[in-house]
């Protein structure tokens, strides 16, 4: 089945600055990749996701990247905020969305440093 | 509209205790998932739902765990008896389809002592 490698499992970056989220999958039949934020004690929410037919996809200040070559895609975090504070997952699926249910990475406790 | 909705929030129960966890999903949603959280880890799937069939278990531990969605709506997921290592956060979530966006109750904690 698929595997979901995610680094780091901690990020603190400064208030402002970028932060960038990692992860690598195991099945190339994978073809949706959503991200979810959660925060302390809620549920997941979807934050954005990306199709394999497309390498990149912005909104606002988020955007994920996806390299089908080599089996990984990031998220990127430009201008953090405090509210940014939080923990991201990662998720794969091989059937667009839902079929199989998705496949999490370990997340990533983000820290927005004042 | 509203969300996903789960019940009881939060559940403390004894081992070998039987214990139940109900989602409503978002109405029109076909697609039921239930996965469980461990504190630190990402969701993992135990079943998948298509109206009222199960349409994959195979993550289900089915010597203790059952689930139901009788009328391709709301659903149970039930543990008897319960484990130490049953600890943990039970997820809920729906999509419109199976290739549309999965969107999350807010969980049921569950400690078992």
């Amino acid at each position: 089945g698929e595997n979901v490698e995610q680094h780091p499992s901690t990020l603190s970056v400064q208030e402002g600055d970028s932060a960038v989220i990692k992860c690598t999958y195991s099945d190339s039949a994978s073809n949706y990749f959503p991200w979810y934020k959660q925060e302390l004690g809620k549920r997941p929410q979807l934050i954005i996701d990306i199709r394999s037919n497309v390498g990149e996809k912005k909104d606002q200040r988020i955007a994920v990247t996806l390299n089908k070559t080599a089996k990984h895609f990031s998220l990127h975090i430009t201008e953090t905020q405090p509210e940014d504070s939080a923990v991201y997952f990662c998720a794969a699926s091989t059937t667009g969305g839902g079929a199989d249910g998705l496949t999490f990475g370990k997340g990533t406790h983000l820290i927005i440093q004042p | 509209e509203a969300g996903v909705v789960q019940s009881p929030r939060y559940k403390i129960i004894e081992k070998k205790q039987p214990v139940a966890f109900w989602c409503n999903p978002i109405s029109g949603h076909n697609t039921l998932y239930w996965y469980r959280q461990n504190l630190g880890q990402g969701p993992e799937l135990l079943i998948r739902y298509e109206n009222e069939e199960a349409v994959d278990d195979s993550q289900l531990p089915k010597d203790r765990f059952s689930a139901e969605r009788l009328k391709g709506v709301d659903s149970t997921l039930k543990i008897q008896p319960a484990e130490l290592g049953d600890s943990a956060v039970y997820l809920c979530a729906s999509s419109l389809g199976q290739t549309d966006t999965q969107y999350f109750g807010p969980g049921t904690r569950l400690t078992v002592l």
